[in-house]
């Protein structure tokens, strides 16, 4: 099984700053990687998928980048909207499919 | 739209069943393979099971092989997850979930809570 970290836990940061969120795979997954966004009392929505592309409808401001076990999704001029919790998950090996433990953007 | 619902959760005691539907609408819901994933209160999210998109397989994660089964009805647009022998550690909200291509789950659905509790 692949186990996936991310780091770090929390993220405190002020609106219209950026974010760099870290995922660690624990062999590589080359790019499948996917990045999510959870708010509270919904369901997650994707956001980047091939560890760099960005989904239907998701704006510029959200970026990833990295390949095989580092991967980074950037969030640059953080929003008010932007708070919430990330999570990466993998697909390159399954069954199981694995996400991170997840890292909560908090307004600093 | 593309769309998921799922339906079935509830509070159910230790070692009973319970049966989660998903339907989809917006799309071709023979195309592709579907999923359950979890998400235990406060914590994060859990990958439960796949289905083929013709139903022809499956997986699961090990914390519930031998006592959940997924299957599908193409024909109603339907995923299922039949849960048995229930565990509190089976508490959780259940999201089901599309994969068209690769593995990337797009959309998810709003989710159903079960809780296992006496």
């Amino acid at each position: 099984e692949i186990v996936m970290t991310q780091s770090p836990a929390t993220l405190s940061v002020s609106p219209g700053e950026r974010a760099t969120l870290s995922c660690r795979a624990s062999q590589s997954v080359s790019s499948n990687l996917a990045w999510y966004q959870q708010k509270p009392g919904q369901a997650p929505r994707l956001l980047i998928y091939g560890a760099s592309t960005r989904a239907t409808g998701i704006p510029a401001r959200f970026s990833g980048s990295g390949s095989g076990t580092e991967f980074t999704l950037t969030i640059s001029g953080l929003q008010s909207e932007d708070f919430a919790v990330y999570y990466c998950q993998q697909y390159h090996n399954w069954p199981p499919y694995t996400f991170g433990q997840g890292t909560k953007v908090e307004i600093k | 739209q593309v769309q998921l619902v799922e339906s079935g959760g509830g509070v159910v005691q230790p070692g009973r069943s319970l049966r989660l539907s998903c339907v989809g609408s917006g799309f071709t819901f023979s195309c592709c393979a579907m999923h359950w994933v979890r998400q235990a209160p406060g914590k994060g999210l859990e990958w439960v099971a796949v289905i083929y998109y013709d139903g022809s397989n499956e997986y699961y994660a090990d914390s519930v092989k031998g006592r959940f089964t997924i299957s599908r009805d193409n024909s109603k647009n339907t995923l299922y997850l039949q849960m048995n022998s229930l565990r509190a550690e089976d508490t959780a909200v259940y999201y089901c979930a599309r994969v068209l291509t690769m593995g990337w789950f797009d959309p998810w659905g709003q989710g159903t809570l079960v809780t296992v509790s006496s």
